[in-house]
């Protein structure tokens, strides 16, 4: 069965501090990690990642893909309020039908403090 | 807002009761996804459809079905309810065919069965 694990589960920080979420994962048949961004509604897409090593970066955030040693990390420096959410990271498989699927971890809530 | 309508926002019903979900997706995306949101099973990808047929499947459950119509709206049906279906309900529509990058997503149902 495809295992996506995020940690921490909570992380509360000041703003101004720089923060480093982690998602690894255990799947067969790999194809891209995506992280997402949710505050009270619906995710907002952030990032997909499909080749090791290579940094995707917006703004203040970034993230970087270890296929080696299956996980994902998500920086994000200079912290503000309103990075206050829940980031979902998920990992898209080829199933055994051929087709695509998404799992998802549990996410990691994230609050900054003013 | 995305573009993404779903309705209804909010519905109430009994163990046993079957009910239906809709949502339009943005001008000009063929795709549409469907996601349900617990707090026992966090964020889960059900099904997708790419211009009427079924392009991908997820965790979704014997008792649920989806379809997307000729207008590309489509419909969550769920029946047989239970208590654990209780949840969010996102769709999702995309003008891509495949992948999960490049998604917008509505801003759910939330379904409780008493």
């Amino acid at each position: 069965e495809d295992k996506v694990v995020q940690s921490p589960l909570s992380l509360v920080v000041h703003e101004g501090d720089t923060v480093t979420l982690n998602c690894s994962y255990e799947v067969t048949n790999f194809r891209s990690l995506l992280w997402y961004k949710q505050e009270k509604k619906a995710p907002t897409f952030l990032f997909m990642l499909t080749s090791s090593g290579i940094e995707k970066k917006s703004g203040r955030l970034s993230s970087i893909l270890d296929k080696k040693e299956l996980f994902s990390i998500l920086n994000i420096t200079a912290t503000q309020t309103g990075d206050s959410a829940v980031y979902l990271c998920a990992v898209v498989v080829i199933s055994n039908f051929g087709n695509e699927k998404l799992t998802f971890g549990t996410g990691t809530r994230l609050t900054i403090i003013p | 807002d995305s573009g993404v309508t779903q309705t209804p926002k909010h519905l109430i019903t009994a163990t046993g009761q079957r009910v239906t979900l809709r949502c339009s997706p943005r001008s000009g995306d063929l795709s549409v996804y469907w996601y349900q949101q617990s707090l026992d099973q966090g964020l889960q990808f059900l099904i997708q459809y790419y211009n009427g047929e079924e392009r991908a499947k997820g965790n979704i459950l014997e008792r649920f079905s989806a379809q997307q119509f000729p207008d590309l709206h489509s419909e969550l049906n769920l029946s047989s309810l239970e208590l654990g279906d209780s949840a969010l309900y996102f769709c999702a529509s995309s003008p891509k065919g495949t992948g999960f990058d490049e998604q917008y997503f509505g801003p759910g149902t939330r379904l409780t069965v008493t």
